[in-house]
C-alpha cells in the first residue's frame, strides 16, 4: 500500500542552523516524490519534485530508493522558511489521475 | 491570471444546512481534486475527477457530492452539514502526464 510518513510533527531550529525534514515512503513501484510548502493561511505550493533535482529557496531533496526516503534539507534556515511542509507521493502510472498521497506534514519554526 | 480559484473563501453556516464550494482552473489541466485539511493540518483526498469523470472517491459520506460540468470546473456540494465538516477545503488540478498539483487558496468552512 502507498504510504508517506513524516516522523516530526513539529521542528524548531535557530536561524542560520541546518534543517532536515524527514520523509519516508512505502510503494512497490517507482514513485514520483514531491515536497509542498504551506505558509500560514495560504495555499499549498510545490517546493520540489525529485525528478527535477532543482534547488528551490536553498532547499534540496534526494530520493534514496534503498532507504525509501526523500528528506528535505537546507544548510542555513531563514525565518521566512517557517511553514508547514508536506511530503507527497504519486504512483508509477504517470497519469494525471494517479492518486497523490500526502504525509501528515511537519511544521517548521525558525527561531530568530 | 489566477491558476486555480475557489469561491467562497470563507463559509460560516449552521448545522443541517446545504452549501456549495466552486473551483475553477485555467491551466488546461485534465484532472481536478478535492482535499480536506482538518484542524491538525492533515490533508486528506476526497475526490478526483479526470476530464469530468469521477476517478477517486475516498469513502467520503454521500452527503458530499462533487460535480464537474467541464474539465475546468469541479464543484463540491455538501448536504446536511455537520460540526465535523468544519475544515479547510482545497481544490487542486494536475496535468495529463502527472507531475505537480496546483492548489486553490482554500475555502474555510465553519459549521456552527
Amino acid at each position: 500500500a502507498q504510504r508517506v510518513t513524516q516522523p516530526e510533527k513539529l521542528l524548531s531550529v535557530f536561524k542560520g542552523a541546518p534543517v532536515e525534514l524527514k520523509c519516508n515512503y512505502s510503494y512497490s513501484g517507482s514513485p514520483e516524490l514531491f515536497w509542498y510548502v504551506q505558509y500560514s493561511r495560504q495555499r499549498l505550493q510545490l517546493l520540489l519534485r525529485h525528478i527535477s533535482r532543482e534547488s528551490i529557496k536553498g532547499f534540496t531533496a534526494d530520493l534514496n530508493k534503498g532507504e525509501t526516503s526523500f528528506h528535505l534539507k537546507k544548510p542555513f534556515a531563514q525565518e521566512e522558511d517557517s511553514a508547514m511542509y508536506y511530503c507527497a507521493l504519486s504512483g508509477g502510472m504517470k497519469t494525471s489521475y494517479d492518486k497523490v498521497i500526502f504525509g501528515p506534514g511537519t511544521s517548521l519554526s525558525v527561531i530568530p | 491570471d489566477t491558476a486555480v480559484s475557489q469561491t467562497p473563501k470563507y463559509l460560516v453556516t449552521q448545522m443541517g444546512n446545504d452549501k456549495s464550494i466552486k473551483c475553477e482552473q485555467n491551466l488546461g489541466h485534465d484532472t481536478m481534486y478535492w482535499y480536506k485539511q482538518d484542524s491538525k493540518k492533515f490533508l486528506k483526498i476526497m475526490f478526483s475527477y479526470n476530464n469530468k469523470e469521477l476517478i477517486i472517491n475516498e469513502t467520503v459520506p454521500n452527503r458530499f457530492s462533487p460535480k464537474s460540468p467541464d474539465k475546468a470546473h469541479l464543484n463540491l456540494h455538501i448536504n446536511s452539514l455537520e460540526l465535523g465538516d468544519s475544515a479547510v477545503y482545497f481544490c487542486a488540478s494536475r496535468t495529463k502526464g502527472g507531475g505537480a498539483q496546483y492548489f486553490g487558496p482554500g475555502t474555510r468552512l465553519l459549521v456552527l
